[in-house]
């Protein structure tokens, strides 16, 4: 099993840009998430999903957009980016087991210029 | 309304025990998780406890009072590689209906020789 993994690792971006963080998991969970973590701080959970076609809003969910069509993917859309967005990305997927443990992914990071 | 407080830094030597407290308030309250993240990488799941008491899992044991919303992580006989942050999560509910994690910001252990 591959677990969570996400692309790109890296990524800068200007000012405006949008662009779309990928995320998918091989272990057949139902809930996926989407963490920023911004430094010095804790993780800030953006938006989740707790089945395909099912999405909501987590703390943070201003400027980004999600979907999941699949089990297996939960994409992260930036719709217009700014300097505000520049972060860590992590995807998780959990079960409703041990209280939700979340698998998460390597990270993206997100500079914008 | 959500809270949660866990010291930002703590520092101990190799050997030693230590132990990181974490006080919580949280809407429909399940239990609590601590995770472990070193610097640049993914957080990882140490352990959740459900009900009140001790749990052990190796080195490692997480405490609950659910009465004074009130949790900690023991570490015992530590060693270099437990140089990390500590995040304690409380699972509750907060917006909609599905359970979800919050994470504070973390304590930053670091592990003297």
């Amino acid at each position: 099993n591959a677990g969570v993994t996400q692309t790109p690792k890296f990524q800068v971006l200007k000012t405006g840009q949008s662009m779309t963080l990928q995320c998918a998991q091989d272990m057949n969970h139902e809930y996926m998430s989407w963490y920023r973590q911004d430094p010095g701080m804790g993780l800030r959970l953006i938006h989740y999903s707790v089945g395909a076609g099912i999405t909501d809003q987590g703390e943070v969910p201003n400027g980004y957009n999600v979907s999941r069509s699949t089990t297996e993917d939960f994409p992260l859309r930036l719709l217009s980016a700014a300097p505000s967005q520049t972060s860590v990305y992590f995807c998780a997927s959990s079960t409703s087991g041990r209280g939700n443990e979340q698998f998460f992914g390597p990270g993206t990071r997100l500079t914008v210029l | 309304g959500q809270s949660l407080e866990q010291p930002s830094e703590v520092t101990a030597v190799e050997g030693a025990i230590v132990q990181i407290n974490c006080t919580y308030q949280t809407s429909g309250f399940y239990g609590l998780s601590w995770y472990q993240q070193h610097d640049g990488g993914a957080p990882t799941f140490l352990s959740y406890n459900a009900l009140d008491g001790l749990e052990e899992t190796g080195r490692f044991s997480s405490f609950l009072s659910r009465s004074d919303s009130y949790g900690y992580l023991l570490l015992q006989e530590l060693q270099m590689k437990d140089s990390a942050s500590y995040f304690c999560a409380p699972l509750g509910v907060s917006s909609g209906s599905a359970r979800q994690l919050t994470f504070g910001s973390g304590t930053q252990l670091t592990v003297l020789p």
